[in-house]
């Protein structure tokens, strides 16, 4: 199946930094997106981005489906921003699943 | 809109005794996941439902774990005997329709297992 890798694992910013987390896929995706799990463990939707470039405020997101890898950015990162990354990916047309990575883990000191 | 909800938040058993999880779907999605996140891990998919049809449960441990999505809307996740090391969240989503489009998760279910 689709191999998904994250990097880096772990990051610790600076209130105010900014950063970029990377997800790898091993083979052609019709879905990709990027989660963020709070604290409370609800893992809320950022990015819903099979393709192309898409901005959220201070969040934005790249897929370059071509080399099969995407970025996302976090501008002026914030306390609240703390909390794990995750990038999911799916192939396979219909018959795909949602396969997730394991996870940017960031802590932003204040 | 209502999110995808889930029931109960958090569960205490004891081992060996059974245990169900709710979830009920964004209204209108067709697909309906069951994931499973152990601890400082990312979700691993359980079982994946398209309508009342489990599409692939090929990771779902059979001999302890079952699942149904009746009417095509609701689904149910069910352990027994619990195991020690089911203790974990068990996550549902939902997307309109298939793997390609946007899913949306619970809140997850905390299964603590002594």
């Amino acid at each position: 199946g689709i191999q998904v890798e994250q990097s880096p694992p772990d990051l610790i910013l600076q209130e105010g930094a900014n950063s970029t987390l990377r997800c790898n896929f091993s083979d052609s995706v019709n879905n990709l997106q990027w989660f963020h799990q709070n604290p409370w463990g609800q893992l809320i939707n950022l990015f819903y981005i099979p393709s192309g470039t898409k901005q959220n405020g201070r969040l934005s997101a790249t897929t370059v489906a071509t080399e099969r890898y995407s970025l996302l950015y976090i501008s002026s990162s914030q306390t609240t921003d703390s909390g794990v990354y995750f990038c999911a990916v799916a192939s396979g047309g219909s018959q795909g699943n949602l396969i997730f990575g394991k996870g940017t883990k960031l802590s932003v000191k204040p | 809109e209502a999110g995808v909800v889930q029931s109960p938040r958090y569960k205490i058993i004891e081992k060996k005794q059974p245990v169900a999880f709710w979830c009920n779907p964004i209204s209108g999605h067709n697909t309906l996941y069951w994931y499973l996140q152990n601890l400082g891990q990312g979700p691993e998919l359980l079982i994946r439902y398209e309508n009342e049809e489990a599409v692939d449960d090929s990771q779902l441990p059979k001999d302890r774990f079952s699942a149904e999505r009746l009417k095509g809307v609701d689904s149910t996740l069910k352990i027994q005997p619990a195991e020690l090391g089911d203790s974990a969240v068990y996550l549902c989503a939902s997307s309109p329709e298939g793997a390609g489009t946007e899913a949306f998760f619970g809140q997850g279910t905390r299964l603590t297992v002594v």
